[in-house]
């Protein structure tokens, strides 16, 4: 179990690019989970995928966002025409498909500033 | 709507003190879920508990402890002997009980830091 990876960790970029993050989940865990976390706040719910397929979608998730997850196994979000107000620690997680209200396990965050 | 408030921004404590980190919630839901995850500086959320509505024993475990009153809408955590390794931001959260754990929502966190 090497636990719930992101990569980057960091990532700068300028105000109009597009930027991509990826996160690898723990093996066996099926359902896939993203979170955004800004300075001084706690996680907001993003995204959740259950294998392939994208169940749930936050109201935050504007237009520019979109995620994918492809075979069920890792996932990719990508923020295009990236704004200031984007700059935030992205967070994933995952948990097991048996696990309803369970605990999650999250990654350490990619870390985006919009500069 | 739900809510999660944690009042305390930010406390500090010397070590071997005890420590109160105090939790509100707010939901229409009649069944729900209640959770406790600590944020160390490496960033990565580490689950700690996860509590249903139907069940107001209060739990310890270790140094830990947590205390659930339906009839105030709190679910308070306590770290009893406090210790250097405790010093993390610790959120609360809340969750429907119809789904997963997908949808938790967050309060702002508390940022305990503990002294030598």
């Amino acid at each position: 179990d090497t636990g719930v990876s992101q990569d980057p960790r960091h990532k700068i970029t300028k105000r109009g690019q597009n930027v991509t993050f990826r996160c690898d989940p723990i093996s066996e865990h099926n359902r896939l989970y993203w979170y955004r976390q800004t300075l001084g706040q706690g996680p907001e719910f993003l995204t959740y995928f259950q294998n392939e397929a994208q169940l749930e979608k936050s109201r935050l998730l504007s237009d520019r966002f979109s995620a994918e997850r492809p075979k069920g196994s890792f996932s990719t979000l990508e923020i295009q025409r990236t704004e200031q107000g984007d700059s935030a620690m992205y967070l994933c997680a995952s948990s097991p498909y048996y696990a309803t209200n369970e605990k999650l396990f999250f990654g350490s965050g990619t870390q985006l500033s919009v500069l | 709507a739900q809510k999660v408030t944690q009042a305390q921004t930010e406390i500090s404590v010397v070590e071997k003190e005890d420590v109160t980190l105090d939790c509100v919630y707010e939901t229409r839901d009649t069944t729900y879920y209640l959770f406790w995850y600590k944020q160390p500086p490496s960033g990565e959320l580490v689950f700690l508990i996860r509590r249903n509505s139907f069940d107001e024993q209060n739990e310890i475990s270790g140094r830990y402890s947590w205390n659930f009153q339906k009839s105030t809408s709190s679910f308070n955590f306590t770290i009893t002997a406090s210790q250097v390794v405790d010093s993390a931001v610790y959120f609360c959260a809340l969750s429907k009980s119809s789904g997963s754990a997908r949808q938790l929502t967050f309060g702002s966190g508390t940022q305990l830091t503990v002294l030598p």
